[in-house]
């Protein structure tokens, strides 16, 4: 199958608290995962990315995770700020027959009380 | 500022009309990626040019169709058009053609259909 599964769908946190989104893929083909950000009325942004031959990747406040054996990925933010509030999306690139495509999960909502 | 840039922003059409997207990508780049958008389906992917020719189809309905012209703009066509076709469409773009890049988004274009 081509699914990826994004938990949880919400999560309020206090501001200067940390956050971490979790998402599984079901294709143990697939090699690359990124994340996006969308805020309201915007386009998904690229936030940060991982490829399959790296555990580990961060960039200041945020960090991916990925465990290849159990096929899931964990994105964590640090010290979270209000303007860290969006919808967060993971993804996974699969190569199938009709070439490779990008897979996004559901998102899930972030929002960071002040 | 992702440097795609979509238009029109907004479309309000009836049933059974047909519509035509742009997509302009970010200089430098040659792949450009269709997404739909909806409420209750996330970010679908559509489809994938590469330099002017298709590279990757997702689920993309028959009544849908793109191309992308030598000047590497793109152009989503929806016709027949259903009310469950409301949606925002994204265009994303990228330097290579493999999907294993980081793709910028456009900021979509909005269709409802009334």
């Amino acid at each position: 199958g081509e699914n990826v599964e994004q938990h949880p769908s919400t999560l309020s946190v206090q501001e200067g608290d940390s956050a971490v989104i979790k998402c599984t893929y079901s294709d143990s083909a697939s090699n690359y995962f990124p994340w996006y950000k969308q805020e309201l009325g915007k386009g998904p942004q690229l936030i940060i990315d991982i490829r399959s031959n790296v555990g580990e990747k961060k960039d200041q406040r945020i960090a991916v995770t990925l465990n290849k054996t159990a096929k899931h990925f964990s994105l964590h933010i640090t010290e979270t700020q209000p303007e860290d509030s969006a919808v967060y999306f993971c993804a996974a690139l699969r190569r199938g027959n009709g070439g490779f495509k990008t897979i996004f999960g559901a998102g899930t909502r972030l929002f960071v009380k002040a | 500022d992702s440097g795609v840039t979509q238009t029109p922003k907004h479309l309000i059409t009836a049933t059974g009309q047909r519509v035509t997207l742009r997509c302009s990508p970010r200089s430098g780049d040659l792949s450009v990626y269709w997404y739909q958008q909806s409420l209750d389906q996330g970010l679908q992917f559509l489809i994938q040019y590469y330099n002017g020719e298709e590279r990757a189809k997702g689920n993309i309905l028959e009544r849908f169709s793109a191309q992308q012209f030598p000047d590497l703009h793109s152009e989503l066509n929806l016709s027949s058009l259903e009310l469950g076709d409301s949606a925002l469409y994204f265009c994303a773009s990228s330097t290579g053609g493999l999907g294993n890049q980081p793709q910028h988004f456009g900021d979509g274009t909005r269709l409802s259909i009334l």
